[in-house]
């Protein structure tokens, strides 16, 4: 299976920061990457698909980038409505797998 | 717009099964994948497997193999998930989500709690 981690675990930032999560996959998986942001009892919502296509309806300050072994997740400017759980998901091959996730709050 | 309704909170003992249900609205149901995923209390995001609506080819992960079933009605747009010899290890919500074939899931059902307790 191909292991995810993220970095950091967690973090606190203030509004208007701009703040950067990294994902890494234990082997390439090309551009086969989704970020999700979820908020405490709710499902997660998908924000970048293929690494760097920003979903729909997503605020255009999210922007993902990367590939290969490494990605980021970037947030421009920090809003409060942003403070949530971040995963990263892999889908180049079978099991999918998630990374354990950043907890990002508001100082 | 894209609706996936799960059905509600089950409690089941141990050694029993449950079977959850995720009926699709707002696109074509066959032009789509469900993908089945689930998170423990506290815990992170999980991936069970996934079924291809049109003609039910199904991928479970290994960890879930011969314990997990997935189906599909197409008359409906529904797809059940039953997990089947329940531990404590299983509670968990449960949550169904579209997906097109070797992507990632973009929307996802409002989740499904499901205890496993004696």
């Amino acid at each position: 299976d191909i292991q995810m981690t993220q970095s950091p675990s967690s973090l606190s930032a203030s509004v208007g920061d701009r703040v950067t999560i990294t994902c890494r996959a234990s082997q390439g998986i090309r551009n086969d990457l989704a970020w999700y942001q979820q908020k405490p009892g709710k499902a997660p919502i998908r924000l970048i698909y293929v690494a760097s296509s920003l979903q729909s309806g997503v605020p255009s300050r999210f922007s993902g980038s990367g590939s290969g072994t490494e990605f980021t997740l970037t947030i421009t400017s920090l809003q409060p409505e942003d403070s949530a759980t971040y995963y990263c998901l892999q889908h180049n091959s079978y099991p999918f797998t998630f990374g354990p996730g950043t907890k990002v709050g508001i100082k | 717009q894209v609706h996936l309704v799960q059905s509600g909170a089950e409690v089941k003992k141990p050694g029993a099964s449950v079977r959850v249900s995720c009926k699709a609205s707002g696109y074509t149901f066959t032009t789509y994948s469900i993908t089945w995923l689930r998170q423990a209390p506290g815990q992170g995001l999980e991936w069970m497997g996934w079924i291809t609506t049109y003609n039910s080819n199904t991928n479970y992960a290994q960890k879930f193999q011969g314990r997990v079933t997935m189906t599909t009605d197409t008359s409906t747009s529904t797809v059940y998930m039953e997990l089947r010899s329940l531990t404590s290890a299983d509670t968990a919500v449960y949550y169904c989500a579209r997906s097109a074939k070797w992507g990632s899931p973009d929307y996802w059902g409002q989740g499904t709690l499901v205890t496993v307790s004696s």
